[in-house]
């Protein structure tokens, strides 16, 4: 596609639920990245997957989240039992691989809401 | 682990003034990168200029130039003749340049942000 999208764009949803956030890379991008910005924050990095295995999960912060990437394309971030604390925007990015650096290519995020 | 520092929540001029925001970071990698990434209110963020810590020349990109000083571990943001469109959320961010197989690299770490105005 010409750009990473992001669905839903915004997702309301009570408190102990259930929800799926999905991320479409660039066409052909490798990595794959998720942050999460906080109202009045910059994102903080949350996981990194090469291909399909997450190379670096070390920003998740606890066992409610988990992502897959299964074919190496879209990517699925859960929340499990939903807080309040999690309400934030979610952001996704893409990437080549190939060199010491490759630029991030931005989603328009997800905004969630737990109410 | 590394930190990035932006001191000015907000900051607001006029049209076609000249305006710094300033980024001071923390690392004891010897080689990595440095981006000011601006997000206007549709969320998208986009990648403004970007600065490679070895090269001691300062990166450059039309309007928007930036003051690198790797001693100070400061990375300022100039935009001249600002512009109305120029009106965002400003974060600067860093980067190590590991090859990706390498835990922790590729990630970008943000500071907070400042959020600038261009007034009419």
């Amino acid at each position: 596609g010409a750009g990473v999208s992001q669905t839903p764009s915004n997702k309301v949803t009570e408190k102990g639920k259930y929800v799926e956030l999905r991320c479409d890379p660039i066409s052909g991008h490798t990595a794959l990245y998720w942050y999460r910005q906080s109202l009045g924050q910059g994102p903080e990095f949350l996981i990194y997957f090469q291909g399909t295995g997450a190379a670096d999960d070390s920003g998740l912060p606890n066992d409610r989240f988990f992502a897959v990437r299964p074919e190496g394309s879209v990517s699925t971030l859960k929340i499990q039992r939903t807080e309040r604390g999690d309400s934030a925007v979610y952001l996704c990015a893409s990437s080549s691989l190939g060199g010491q650096y490759n630029e991030q290519f931005f989603g328009p995020g997800t905004r969630l809401t737990v109410l | 682990a590394q930190t990035v520092t932006q001191s000015q929540p907000e900051m607001s001029v006029q049209e076609a003034e000249t305006v710094t925001l300033s980024c001071t970071y923390d690392t004891s990698e010897s080689n990595y990168y440095l981006f000011w990434y601006k997000q206007p209110p549709s969320r998208q963020m986009i990648l403004v200029i970007r600065q490679e810590a070895y090269k001691q020349q300062n990166a450059t990109e039309n309007r928007f130039s930036v003051n690198f000083q790797k001693a100070a571990k400061s990375f300022s943001l100039k935009i001249s003749d600002s512009q109305l469109g120029d009106t965002a959320m400003y974060f600067c961010a860093f980067m190590k340049p590991y090859p990706s197989t390498v835990q922790g690299a590729q990630k970008l770490v943000f500071g907070q942000g400042t959020r600038l105005t261009i007034n009419p």
